[in-house]
C-alpha cells in the first residue's frame, strides 16, 4: 500500500485557477469512486473538502470540485483566494476497509 | 454535531506501547459510523493507521498491522489506540476522526506524541 502521488507544490496568483493531481493505482484510485480530499492549515486539523470524488460536503465553497480519469483524481480550486493557501492531500478507498492518503501538496497563493 | 478529543501520554519511551484515547461527543458511538485513527509525522504527510466499527471490526494499515490495536468501549462513548514497539519514527501527531461511508470528517485536533528516552 503506496501513498498516492501529489504533486510537492503548486502555485497561483489570486483570482487564477490552479489544478492538483493525485495518482494511484487501479487497486485504489482507479477501482473505486471514493476519493476525498482535505486542506490542512499550519498547525490545524484537516478539513474534508470533496468526498466520493466529486461531492462537496456542505459549507464548502462551490470554488472547489474534484474529478477523476483512470487511476488519477485531481482537485480544482477556482477563483484562488488567499485564504486557499495551505497543504491539501487526497485520500482513497484502497479495499478490504482500507484507505491510503496523497503524499500532499502544498499550495502557494503569489 | 459530532466532536472528537484526543488524550494521552505525549511523551513515550522508544520500545514501549503508545495509548490514545478518542471521547466522541454529540453521537452515540454504538448508533453505528467507522472510526479511525490518522498520523502526521512532524513536516510530513497523513498515514491512515486503522478502522473499527462501532461493532469492534478492525481494518489496520498492512504496514502497521503487527503493532497496532484499536478497541472500541461504548459505555465510555471512545475508542482508543495501542502502537507497540515504538521508535522515533513513530513521533508524530495522532488524529482521531470520524469515517463517514468513505471519508473522515470531523477530524479531533490532534495530539502530538514523541518517542525519546
Amino acid at each position: 500500500q503506496s501513498a498516492l502521488t501529489q504533486p510537492a507544490s503548486v502555485s497561483g496568483s489570486p483570482g487564477q485557477s490552479i489544478t492538483i493531481s493525485c495518482t494511484g493505482t487501479s487497486s485504489d484510485v482507479g477501482g473505486y469512486n471514493y476519493v476525498s480530499w482535505y486542506q490542512q492549515h499550519p498547525g490545524k486539523a484537516p478539513k474534508l473538502m470533496i468526498y466520493d470524488v466529486s461531492k462537496r460536503p456542505s459549507g464548502v465553497s462551490n470554488r472547489f470540485s474534484g474529478s477523476k480519469s483512470g487511476n488519477t483524481a485531481s482537485l480544482t480550486i477556482s477563483g484562488l483566494q488567499a485564504e486557499d493557501e495551505a497543504d491539501y492531500y487526497c485520500c482513497s478507498y484502497a479495499g478490504s476497509s482500507t484507505y491510503v492518503f496523497g503524499t500532499g501538496t502544498k499550495v502557494t497563493v503569489l | 454535531q459530532v466532536q472528537l478529543q484526543e488524550s494521552g501520554p505525549g511523551l513515550v519511551k522508544p520500545s514501549e506501547t503508545l495509548s490514545l484515547t478518542c471521547a466522541v461527543s454529540g453521537y452515540s458511538i454504538s448508533s453505528g459510523y467507522y472510526w479511525g485513527w490518522i498520523r502526521q509525522p512532524p513536516g510530513k504527510g497523513l498515514e491512515w493507521i486503522g478502522s473499527i466499527y462501532h461493532s469492534g471490526s478492525t481494518y489496520y494499515n498492512p504496514s502497521l498491522k503487527s503493532r497496532v490495536t484499536i478497541s472500541v468501549d461504548t459505555s465510555k462513548n471512545q475508542f482508543s489506540l495501542k502502537l507497540s514497539s515504538v521508535t522515533a519514527a513513530d513521533t508524530a501527531v495522532y488524529y482521531c476522526a470520524s469515517l463517514d461511508s468513505d471519508w473522515f470528517d470531523p477530524w479531533g485536533q490532534g495530539t502530538l506524541v514523541t518517542v525519546s528516552s
